[in-house]
């Protein structure tokens, strides 16, 4: 139990369909985080958010979306993605502030037909 | 950019073993954190070092954060089959929340 919840665990989706990852943390932090997780490469970071504002995009292409409604809630919203965008799509929460822990969910495991 | 070298990419152990791996930066990082992660699932932190010479345990795991700051090491004692998994370093730089990880250390436990 991390306290932070990811659903769905698992996702087929086709190259032209739109789909929504959600993530949501009961730890009561401030920043939230999508990473990017393929085989064999280190954990890429994709999105951060800090009290609901968007402070990082680390180049990631506009197919995928980031909405934070609220400090509990974070969405990553697919459309027309390719099949090298098949991945395991991990959030994570902290503090947002001093020496920092993040936290990860189970992740989500996305297959592109 | 910065970077973590992780050694080694994966062990294949015998039970009862002690392990040792340990990652290693050109640049200095505040925090260390030392994170487990089995098939399926995502990364569960096992130890977080906030000072440079800090060493904390968790039951069989004992953590540094070296002196330079550079540097880290996750030992291991008396392996077990459930210590499979992936092993992930990830430092913490001086400024704002963003981790660096390292590429991760595969441990195979044979019983």
């Amino acid at each position: 139990e991390t306290g932070v919840t990811q659903t769905p665990r698992h996702l087929v989706m086709g190259m032209t369909n739109k789909k929504s990852l959600k993530c949501e943390q009961h730890l009561g932090h401030n920043a939230m985080y999508w990473y990017k997780q393929s085989a064999k490469k280190p954990l890429e970071l994709m999105f951060v958010y800090n009290f609901k504002e968007q402070t990082e995009n680390n180049s990631v292409p506009s197919r995928f979306s980031p909405e934070c409604p609220n400090s509990s809630h974070l969405f990553l919203h697919l459309h027309t993605l390719q099949p090298e965008d098949s991945a395991l799509y991990l959030c994570a929460s902290s503090q947002g502030s001093g020496p920092d822990t993040q936290y990860f969910g189970p992740g989500t495991r996305l297959t592109v037909l | 950019g910065q970077q973590l070298n992780q050694s080694p990419q994966s062990m294949f152990i015998q039970e009862g073993e002690d392990v040792s791996m340990n990652c290693t930066s050109s640049s200095i990082f505040n925090t260390w954190l030392w994170y487990k992660q089995e098939p399926g699932e995502g990364p569960v932190l096992l130890i977080a070092l906030y000072k440079a010479g800090e060493l904390t345990s968790n039951g069989r795991l004992t953590a540094q954060f070296g002196i330079t700051r550079k540097d880290s090491f996750l030992n291991i004692s008396a392996s077990i089959p459930s210590d499979v998994g992936i092993y992930f370093c990830a430092g913490q730089g001086e400024y704002g929340n963003k981790l660096v990880f390292g590429a991760g250390t595969i441990l195979r436990v044979k019983s």
